[in-house]
């Protein structure tokens, strides 16, 4: 079977750094997904990692380590309405996409 | 059309009725997945269709869960029987294949089952 955790809450302050890990096992593995989900909304793409490293865009950035099944999102700057749910989604070996159950962010003054 | 559409976007069920949820994907996207998200929860995968092949239903939850995609396009979910627990939102997510594996998801279906 496959297997994603996350943690369920994390509080930060506005401004700040916030890093939001994974780790996963999966039959087989192509790929890392970030997606991110307000209430009430559909998830939105953040970031794809399917090479070890760091992935940089903008104000987020994504790393990705294979060899532990570890990833993280990390988010800088951090403002208040970066207020919502963090998605980690594995991509396994036969195509098909499994996420965690979220990690809900919230972001304070 | 320009993003996955769903619909209807909020159904109310009775209790033993059956409902079907439609699914239009990205025009070309080869690949297909249906989740079921409660409140608070990330979204639980039920199916996943490659073009008219279900490669993948493991995650149904009964038999009374049934998915299809006969022509490679649309895509139906239908619920026979509803029950209370089945009251979720459905999401439906499209992509096209490897490499360009980004995941675009529709806006969801609202499941009340009374």
């Amino acid at each position: 079977g496959q297997n994603i955790d996350q943690p369920t809450e994390m509080t930060a302050t506005e401004g700040a750094i916030v890093q939001i890990n994974c780790t996963y096992q999966t039959s087989g593995f192509n790929g890392l997904f970030w997606y991110q989900q307000h209430a009430g909304e559909a998830p939105t793409f953040l970031s794809y990692n399917v090479l070890d490293g760091l992935e940089e865009k903008g104000r987020f950035s994504s790393f990705l380590s294979r060899s532990k099944g570890y990833s993280y999102l990390l988010l800088k700057e951090l403002q208040m309405k970066d207020s919502a749910s963090y998605l980690c989604a594995a991509l396994t070996g036969a195509n098909n996409l499994f996420f965690g159950t979220g990690t809900r962010l919230t972001v304070i003054p | 059309g320009a993003g996955v559409s769903q619909s209807p976007r909020y159904k109310v069920a009775k209790r033993g009725q059956d409902v079907a949820l439609r699914c239009d994907p990205i025009s070309g996207h080869v690949s297909l997945f249906w989740y079921q998200q409660a409140l608070g929860q990330g979204p639980e995968f039920l199916t996943y269709f490659q073009n008219e092949a279900q490669l993948d239903k493991s995650g149904l939850p009964s038999d009374r869960f049934f998915a299809e995609r006969p022509e490679g396009s649309v895509s139906t979910l239908k619920i026979q029987r509803t029950q209370q627990e089945d009251s979720a939102v459905y999401l439906c997510a499209s992509s096209l294949p490897p490499p360009n594996t980004e995941a675009f998801f529709g806006q969801g279906t609202r499941l009340t089952v009374v």
